[in-house]
């Protein structure tokens, strides 16, 4: 079967480094997506790895190893507005999104 | 203000109930999808559409129906509603190419007593 895991809550401080995994077994694989949702918000879209290597945008940055199905979210000098649940997503084979059930992720003064 | 539109935000339902969630985008996009969210699951694909004039099931159709009649309107009905669809819903839009990134209504909040 086809599974994403990511950890269900994490814990971080303002102003801090804050790394989120995300490992995925899954028929095939068409790219990885992160999306970042508020409570009671949609889905907002953070990045997109299709090939191994870093992608960068601003405080945010994103890992693909291909080979390893992992990735990481990697959010720089956290903010408090940076609380919020973020959701790793592989698009399969027939070009279909498998998401993960979410990270909380908790930002403490 | 382009983007996806979904009607009701909230709604309560009795059981056995018709229901349909409407969901409008104005961004032209090629293929729309309705998913459904329950807390410590996934978002879970209901009911897709790649195209206008063509439909697919996806992971939990089962209890929808969806059609496609234009590329902006997608919507999502409940024939007769049970208590264990009682879930938030989110309609998504995405461009043919690219990444394929996906654009999301704000949510319908559905609760069947």
């Amino acid at each position: 079967g086809q599974n994403i895991d990511q950890p269900t809550e994490m814990t971080a401080t303002e102003g801090a480094i804050v790394q989120i995994n995300c490992t995925y077994q899954t028929s095939g694989f068409n790219g990885l997506f992160w999306y970042q949702q508020h409570a009671g918000e949609a889905p907002t879209f953070l990045s997109y790895n299709v090939l191994d290597g870093l992608e960068e945008k601003g405080r945010f940055s994103s890992f693909l190893s291909r080979s390893k199905g992992y990735s990481y979210l990697l959010l720089k000098e956290l903010q408090m507005k940076d609380s919020a649940s973020y959701l790793c997503a592989v698009r399969d084979s027939n070009y279909q999104l498998i998401w993960g059930a979410g990270t909380k992720l908790i930002i403490k003064p | 203000i382009a983007g996806i539109t979904q009607a009701p935000t909230s709604q309560i339902l009795a059981a056995g109930r018709r229901m349909t969630l409407r969901c409008t985008q104005d961004m032209r996009h090629n293929a729309m999808y309705w998913y459904r969210q329950d807390l410590g699951l996934g978002l879970r694909l209901i009911h897709y559409s790649n195209t206008a004039g063509t439909t697919g099931k996806g992971e939990v159709p089962d209890g929808y129906s969806v059609s496609r009649a234009n590329t902006d309107d997608f919507p999502l009905t409940l024939a007769s509603a049970v208590p264990s669809q009682t879930s938030v819903y989110f309609c998504a839009s995405a461009q043919a190419g690219g990444t394929g990134e996906l654009f999301f209504g704000e949510g319908s909040r559905l609760t069947v007593l």
